[in-house]
């Protein structure tokens, strides 16, 4: 059973970077079946894709057309995890952040982590 | 970007009622639906993928169909623990987009 551990601060300042870490077991991050994803959820957004990771004998990134500026999904191959650097953070950010395996679905949620941008 | 609209936004329903949510997108995504069930302050979970198929573990009440741009969730005799809100997601071309959800109470 895949299992996702997020972590990362919940309260970012504005116009600094929000950071967040998705810690994997039961599966590996270099996965040729699934990919892994930063999700977010908000009152005012709903459920927005921000992007994703995925290992095809090279490492891929794609991200929403929204975000491509300021958002980096990384792989950390050596401890099994993957993370979201969120750049020149506002107000309209804070939300809360899922890490999410897709493999046929998006199967595999991590707990979630609120994240507030406030000065 | 395929928009996705779900209907209704609410529904309050009592137990062994049957549920249908329909979500219908902006363009034809096949049947690269899928529904998820979020319960308060929890995770969404995988209900049905690829429109009809079930998730893992997903009690045999729920079901879908559909292809195209018009789909169904159907909930046979809900349950009580089955007050959540109810997502559907495409996958059939990035960006993901996700429906606005539709929240079930229970009477």
């Amino acid at each position: 059973q895949v299992q996702l551990q997020q972590s990362g601060p919940g309260l970012v300042k504005p116009s600094q970077t929000l950071s967040l870490t998705c810690a994997i077991s039961g599966d590996s991050v270099f996965t040729n079946t699934g990919a892994w994803n930063w999700i977010r959820q908000s009152p005012s957004r709903g459920l927005e894709w921000l992007g994703r990771t995925y290992y095809r004998s090279k490492w891929y990134n794609e991200y929403a057309v929204s975000m491509k500026s300021r958002i980096t999904i990384n792989p950390d191959t050596s401890k099994n995890q993957f993370s979201l650097q969120l750049n020149s953070v506002t107000p309209e950010d804070t939300a809360v952040y899922y890490c999410v395996r897709d493999d046929s679905g998006l199967v595999d949620w991590g707990q979630g982590t609120l994240v507030t941008v406030s000065s | 970007d395929i928009v996705l609209t779900q209907s209704p936004d609410f529904q309050s329903v009592t137990p062994k009622e049957k549920v249908t949510i329909t979500c219908r997108a902006s363009q034809s995504i096949g049947i690269s639906l899928q529904w998820y069930q979020q319960k308060p302050d929890q995770s969404p979970k995988l209900l049905i993928k690829y429109a009809s198929q079930s998730g893992s573990g997903v009690p045999s009440r729920f079901s879908g169909s559909g292809s195209g741009t018009d789909f169904t969730l159907t909930i046979d005799s809900l349950e009580a623990e089955d007050a959540a809100t109810y997502y559907c997601h495409q996958s059939s071309s990035l960006p993901y987009t996700f429906g606005q959800g539709t929240k079930l109470e229970i009477k």
